[in-house]
């Protein structure tokens, strides 16, 4: 079956710093990959998503960043953290083959101060 | 692009009671709809979807009904209970849009006992 992991699970980070949050996919090839980020209190709001190796498409401007350096792996970096970075982030993952179904994974709660 | 409204944002309801949650959307083209369930702290659930050639999904106390004229669709809990307490949010997508989910602002229902 498959399974998504991300970590880590809580993160606090002063602002400036560099952020790096990682998410994993196993059981499945070729998965659509999706970064959320969810303030308190608010909606799911989509960051980057990637069909591929190498192909990531940035949803809203910022100073994020994601990479995918492997099938199943799909990263989210910042090299200067704000304040408003803080949030709850999930990545999120299709099959790559047939499917619209999206599964959330554990989420990494970041804290900014 | 899509647009996903939903109402209403809290609502409250006594247990054994229904609860109907409903969200509209802009584009015509959109033909998937899930609905998920976050609890506190935790990750989106998804709980239920349907898809624009069905006008109705049942899964024991909870259906989803599809108007695709209107282009709104609502969430249905029956006999509800302190469990179903969560923020549920309702999501559009389209074919071809590679599983990319736009999603309502939330609903967060409260079951008293």
């Amino acid at each position: 079956s498959q399974t998504i992991h991300q970590w880590p699970a809580t993160l606090v980070q002063p602002v400036g710093s560099p952020l790096s949050l990682e998410c994993t996919v196993e059981g499945t090839s070729n998965p659509n990959l999706y970064w959320y980020r969810q303030a308190a209190g608010r909606g799911l709001q989509l960051l980057f998503y990637s069909v591929g190796i190498g192909q990531i498409s940035s949803e809203v401007p910022q100073n994020l960043s994601a990479s995918r350096p492997q099938d199943r792996q799909f990263i989210l970096s910042s090299k200067k953290l704000l304040l408003s970075d803080s949030g709850f982030y999930l990545c999120a993952w299709v099959s790559g083959i047939s499917t619209d179904t999206q599964y959330f994974g554990p989420g990494t709660r970041l804290t900014v101060l | 692009g899509e647009n996903v409204e939903q109402h209403p944002s809290t609502l409250s309801v006594q247990e054994g009671d229904s609860a109907v949650i409903k969200c509209t959307y802009s584009d015509s083209a959109s033909n998937y709809f899930p609905w998920y369930k976050q609890e506190l702290g935790k990750r989106p659930q998804l709980i239920i979807d349907i898809r624009s050639n069905v006008g109705e999904k049942k899964d024991q106390r909870i259906a989803v009904t599809l108007n695709k004229t209107a282009k709104h669709f609502s969430l249905h809990i029956t006999e509800t209970q302190p469990e179903d307490s969560a923020v549920y949010f309702c999501a559009a997508s389209q074919a071809g849009s590679r599983g990319k989910l736009i999603f309502g602002q939330g609903t967060e229902l409260s079951v008293k006992p």
